[in-house]
């Protein structure tokens, strides 16, 4: 089945620690997307990836980290600069857009919880 | 002012209701938009495309409007599995980027 896979989904972290989640596409989509979700609130843009080994800040960059060194993987690093970041964190790829560029539907993984301790 | 603003709510209406959620954005130059439905604790995922003709998927209707840029869902006959949270997304295809409304949460009750 294709998708998106995403890992751990639930994670705990010390106050200072790195961590990194994973996320894996097997849908062959160029662009992929890092959200954060916060309680009641929508899902904001952390960074994304329109094509391999090339990503742009989001509106919320500050405090994390990526890379695109392959096109089916999309790790996200929530470094400890990163002040609050407790939060449901969402990996999605997308299909081309209507103009033919990229962000048509969005496919999401099922997320990650991270809670800071 | 966010970028793209949804009702707050939360709607609670009883089975069999129509229920209509607005939603409006500010970048004209957003040119793809969409419903997603998200239940607790989970992935959002695509309810409906929106076209500025107007489109229709059962029992859901959307709409946009690009003059006034504005976006609508409406859901006819509620069922309780109907209940969830409506993101409302914008989307500007050249810079590669999607906008969320903070979503609207729906309550069916039988």
């Amino acid at each position: 089945d294709g998708g998106i896979t995403q890992s751990p989904k639930y994670l705990f972290r010390k106050e200072g620690q790195n961590v990194t989640l994973s996320c894996e596409q097997n849908l062959n989509h160029d662009a992929m997307y890092w959200y954060r979700q916060d309680p009641g609130q929508g899902l904001r843009l952390i960074y994304y990836s329109q094509i391999v080994n090339d990503f742009q800040k989001g509106d919320i960059a500050e405090g994390y980290s990526v890379s695109r060194e392959k096109k089916e993987s999309f790790p996200l690093t929530v470094t400890s600069a990163q002040k609050n970041p407790t939060a449901f964190y969402l990996c999605a790829s997308s299909s081309p857009g209507l103009a033919g560029g990229q962000t048509g539907e969005l496919f999401f993984g099922e997320g990650s919880r991270l809670t800071v301790l | 002012r966010k970028e793209v603003e949804q009702d707050p709510g939360p709607f609670n209406v009883p089975e069999g209701a129509t229920v209509a959620f607005n939603c409006t954005y500010s970048n004209s130059a957003s040119q793809s938009f969409f419903w997603y439905r998200q239940d607790c604790r989970k992935e959002p995922k695509l309810l409906m495309s929106v076209y500025s003709s107007g489109n229709e998927d059962g029992r859901f209707t959307a709409q946009l409007n690009r003059a006034s840029q504005y976006i609508s869902l409406l859901i006819r006959d509620s069922k309780l599995s109907d209940s969830a949270t409506y993101l409302c997304v914008a989307t500007y295809t050249n810079a590669g980027k999607s906008t969320f409304g903070d979503g609207t949460t729906l309550t069916v009750k039988p």
